[in-house]
């Protein structure tokens, strides 16, 4: 179908790595996204993968991609109360321009 | 750094109204979407334009309206307001051209309830 899926909810202890999983539908999907929003505002974007890449690391988060069973995870390493908000990824599929596919959003509480 | 900005970050309107949501994006983006986020439906896309006077329907175009008359601004319009269309609307722009460079970058939303 059409759906990314994403689990709603994750917790875990402050300076506890998080890993947060998506899967996606459409294997020609150029890129994928990571987004975080925190309450009460927009969507920061937080790295994107290109499809034929397997893994991106940037400080903090490592990004894995398995196209095969075309699933994406976040890996957050030292999660820090700041990093409490929720997390969408997002397909880009091929079209007239990027259409962006998102998931329903996974909410990470950090707690002490 | 890229700035989307909305004009509103709360609105309270009555059923009936007209409503406008405007969005204002500093970084010569051609491309400007409007988005609403619903608990558990994440965004879904409800209008799109690629250029000025040019608009696309998203996914769920129906009770909305949109408007492109300079490259930066994209209105969104509500031409009957409805308690269903109670909602968060996110404005997003991104350049043309393919590839990593059609990021989509949002702005912080206005958080609209419809009495």
């Amino acid at each position: 179908g059409e759906d990314v899926e994403q689990s709603l909810f994750l917790s875990v202890r402050e300076g506890d790595s998080s890993v947060i999983n998506c899967t996606y539908t459409d294997s020609s999907s150029t890129y994928l996204y990571w987004y975080k929003q925190e309450p009460g505002a927009g969507l920061q974007l937080l790295t994107y993968i290109f499809s034929n890449m397997d893994m991106k690391q940037d400080q903090r988060l490592t990004v894995l991609l398995n196209k095969k069973d075309k699933h994406l995870s976040l890996r957050i390493a030292d999660t820090q109360t700041g990093d409490s908000a929720i997390y969408f990824c997002a397909e880009a599929r091929r079209g007239g321009y990027n259409k962006l596919i998102f998931g329903a959003g996974t909410r990470l509480a950090v707690h002490p | 750094d890229v700035k989307v900005t909305q004009s509103s970050r709360y609105l309270v309107k009555r059923t009936g109204e007209k409503v406008f949501l405007e969005c204002v994006q500093d970084m010569d983006h051609e491309n400007m979407f409007w988005y609403r986020q619903d608990p558990g439906l994440g965004l879904r896309l409800i209008y799109f334009s690629y250029d000025v006077k040019m608009k696309e329907k998203g996914d769920i175009p129906e009770g909305y309206s949109v408007s492109r008359e300079k490259k930066e601004r994209f209105s969104l319009i509500l031409e009957s307001a409805s308690t269903n269309q109670t909602s968060m609307y996110l404005c997003a722009s991104s350049l043309s051209g393919g590839g990593p460079q059609e990021t989509q970058y949002f702005g912080p939303g206005t958080r609209l309830l419809v009495l």
